[in-house]
């Protein structure tokens, strides 16, 4: 994998539902994995900041998990709430000397309903 | 207060001209960033710079230019804008650049460039 990819692109859920998405990235040369929170309108707000394999962060309702061997990470949301609909943006930073310097995934959108 | 700042929010401009994009973080932090979120939505990292090096994205053009007059400071100078940079351009800021350190990145509200 060359480039940062989140699946799925969109995800329509209803309001306390579990849900879960990924994020792919290129294993080797790995330095550490972003997830950001991005709303409408807004900002993107840092989620989490990982790095080791077997990583698992957890904030609130939202974890995640990460696994540097195979490139992969998990965003889990559990009983999603209508505050929660946002896109999701993972990034990667590659271990080399170009600093903190990341390539984003096109994010996931996720909506959901009352 | 405002973390990070730019100004301004919207730029309506012609073909040709010279604009800058201002940006400014009260977080202390030591490394900001450029991005291009471009017509897919994707965010593009331009540049990344702190008061001892600069790194350039490769594909970014030479007309592309950051002016940082301190540490709190990173302005976007666009020479002669062509259709191609509307787009809205994130700036950033961290704690940490090199290789051991760097966390999480904070986001400005963007400015929407519209080249006509």
């Amino acid at each position: 994998i060359l480039n940062v990819e989140q699946s799925p692109q969109s995800l329509h859920v209803q309001e306390g539902d579990s849900t879960n998405f990924t994020c792919s990235f290129p294993s080797s040369n790995f330095y550490a994995l972003h997830w950001y929170r991005w709303e409408t309108a807004k900002s993107p707000e840092a989620l989490f900041v990982m790095t080791l394999n077997g990583d698992e962060k957890k904030k609130g309702r939202i974890s995640a998990t990460l696994n540097t061997k195979e490139g992969y990470s998990y965003l889990y949301i559990k009983g999603s709430q209508p505050e929660d609909s946002a896109t999701y943006l993972c990034a990667s930073r590659p271990n080399n000397n170009a600093g903190n310097m990341l390539t984003f995934g096109g994010g996931t959108r996720l909506m959901v309903k009352p | 207060d405002t973390a990070v700042s730019q100004t301004p929010k919207y730029l309506v401009t012609q073909m040709g001209n010279d604009k800058s994009i201002k940006c400014e973080q009260n977080l202390g932090h030591d490394t900001m960033y450029w991005y291009k979120q471009d017509s897919k939505k994707f965010l593009k990292i331009m540049f990344s710079y702190n008061n001892k090096e600069l790194i350039i994205n490769e594909t970014v053009p030479n007309r592309f230019s950051p002016k940082s007059p301190d540490k709190a400071h990173l302005n976007l100078h666009i020479n002669s804008l062509e259709l191609g940079d509307s787009a809205v351009y994130f700036c950033a800021s961290s704690q940490g650049f090199f290789r051991g350190a760097g966390g999480e990145q904070y986001f400005g509200p963007g400015t929407r460039l519209t080249v006509t």
